[in-house]
């Protein structure tokens, strides 16, 4: 049983590139989650899903993009990166009883 | 705006004393409280959580104590060890809300020495 699986672990952009950060998880979650975590800031929500073809808008969504087209998948998009998407990056996924998150292990993004 | 506060933001214990972490939240909506812990290089696991209808709850050598009058949680780590060492997260969420979805405190860097 993987759990939730993010790729890639690393990755250094070029301002103005795209890039998408892929999450996928076995568990058979509804809800799934993209935070972003940056030093002395905690864990801030970008977007979050409730199933497959439900998506909504987080507390930091400038500059992303996510879809949920399966229960399993939910990748997220950055378009024209910039120096202030620099940043861990996990996604999340829970049952949706209000139990805790169950999290991927993270992409770290560096945009220069 | 900062909907849940943590503190301290680092704390060095030696091994075997009493390391606390602290919440404030602002949310009187809120009705669930986890703890994450976070070592590095690696995802929050959960470690505790609390509902707002006990005021503690004890899970081997963790235990949150939970002020619903205050609006505050801490997080007691009796008998603390080296490899507790890792960064702790306290959340909240308000489970009937679209998404359920978790507001994260700061973090607190937990060092203990051996």
């Amino acid at each position: 049983n993987a759990g939730v699986t993010q790729t890639p672990k690393f990755r250094i952009l070029k301002i103005g590139q795209s890039m998408t950060l892929q999450c996928a998880q076995d568990m058979n979650h509804n809800y799934m989650y993209w935070y972003r975590q940056d030093p002395g800031m905690g864990l801030k929500l970008i977007y979050y899903s409730v199933g497959a073809g439900i998506t909504d808008k987080g507390e930091v969504p400038n500059g992303y993009n996510v879809s949920r087209s399966t229960t399993e998948d939910f990748p997220l998009r950055l378009e024209l990166a910039a120096p202030s998407q620099t940043s861990v990056y996990f996604c999340a996924s829970r049952t949706g009883t209000g139990d805790g998150y169950t999290f991927g292990s993270g992409t770290r993004l560096t945009v220069v | 705006q900062q909907q849940v506060k943590q503190s301290p933001q680092s704390l060095i214990v030696q091994k075997g004393g009493i390391s606390i972490i602290n919440c404030a939240y602002e949310n009187t909506a809120f009705d669930y409280f986890p703890w994450y812990q976070q070592f590095p290089g690696k995802g929050p696991a959960l470690l505790i959580a609390i509902r707002p209808d006990v005021s503690e709850k004890k899970e081997g050598r963790f235990t949150i104590s939970f002020n619903k009058s205050a609006k505050q949680f801490s997080l007691h780590i009796m008998d603390s060890q080296p490899g507790d060492s890792a960064t702790y997260f306290c959340a909240a969420s308000n489970i009937g809300t679209s998404g359920s979805r978790l507001t994260f405190g700061e973090g607190t860097q937990l060092t203990v020495n051996p």
